[in-house]
């Protein structure tokens, strides 16, 4: 199993350029979620993804949109990036709500935004 | 808004002696999480303590949680190097298995 995997690792964007994040997940989790973390302020929810079909803001989605592409794959657009926008991302993903919402990790995307 | 906070904000110990890490949060929860993180990588989920308990361990970690006081606190014994690492507290506060992180803790493991 290779868990949650992300691509691109590195991107440098140029202000007013789009770029998708891609996300995928091989252990059938029902829920995927976008971080944003930037130093000494923690992880931020983007958007997350309850189940397939389904996706709502979290504390940070201006600026971006999301699609559950399927039940495995969960992307992230940015339609015009602004260098507030540089920061590193991280999807992840949780096997069901309630008690048991432990969530697994990528390995995360560099985005730099000149 | 952050409703988990991390204390302290940095720690550093000799390799061998404990470290405890603390959180506190705002609101009732339905659990509380705690996540690891190297540089340059992931989190990695650590433990979890439902809102009923009160005592988790897991190796050389043991995590408290008192709901009264809204706080939770993280104890890594017999530390190694390999600890050196940022640790967040999580809370999940309601449905869809949402998660809010705290900034995270430092610590450093000096050989």
């Amino acid at each position: 199993n290779a868990g949650v995997t992300q691509t691109p690792k590195f991107q440098v964007l140029k202000t007013g350029q789009s770029m998708t994040l891609q996300c995928a997940q091989d252990m059938n989790h029902n829920s995927m979620y976008w971080y944003r973390q930037d130093p000494g302020m923690g992880l931020r929810l983007i958007y997350y993804s309850a189940s397939e079909g389904t996706t709502d803001k979290g504390e940070v989605p201006n600026g971006y949109n999301v699609s559950r592409l399927n039940k495995r794959e969960f992307s992230l657009r940015l339609e015009s990036a602004a260098p507030s926008q540089t920061s590193v991302y991280f999807c992840a993903s949780s096997a069901r709500g309630g008690i048991y919402n432990e969530q697994f990790f990528g390995p995360g995307t560099r985005l730099t935004v000149l | 808004s952050q409703q988990g906070e991390e204390d302290p904000q940095a720690l550093s110990i000799q390799e061998g002696e404990n470290a405890t890490m603390n959180c506190s949060y705002k609101t009732s929860i339905n659990n509380l999480q705690w996540y690891r993180q190297n540089s340059g990588r992931g989190l990695v989920h650590l433990i979890l303590i439902r809102s009923n308990e009160r005592e988790k361990h897991s190796g050389r970690l043991r995590v408290t949680l008192d709901t009264s006081k809204k706080s939770s606190s993280l104890l890594i014994t017999a530390s190694r190097a390999a600890d050196t690492a940022s640790y967040f507290c999580a809370t999940d506060v309601g449905a869809n298995s949402k998660l809010t992180f705290g900034k995270g803790i430092t610590l450093s493991v000096r050989p």
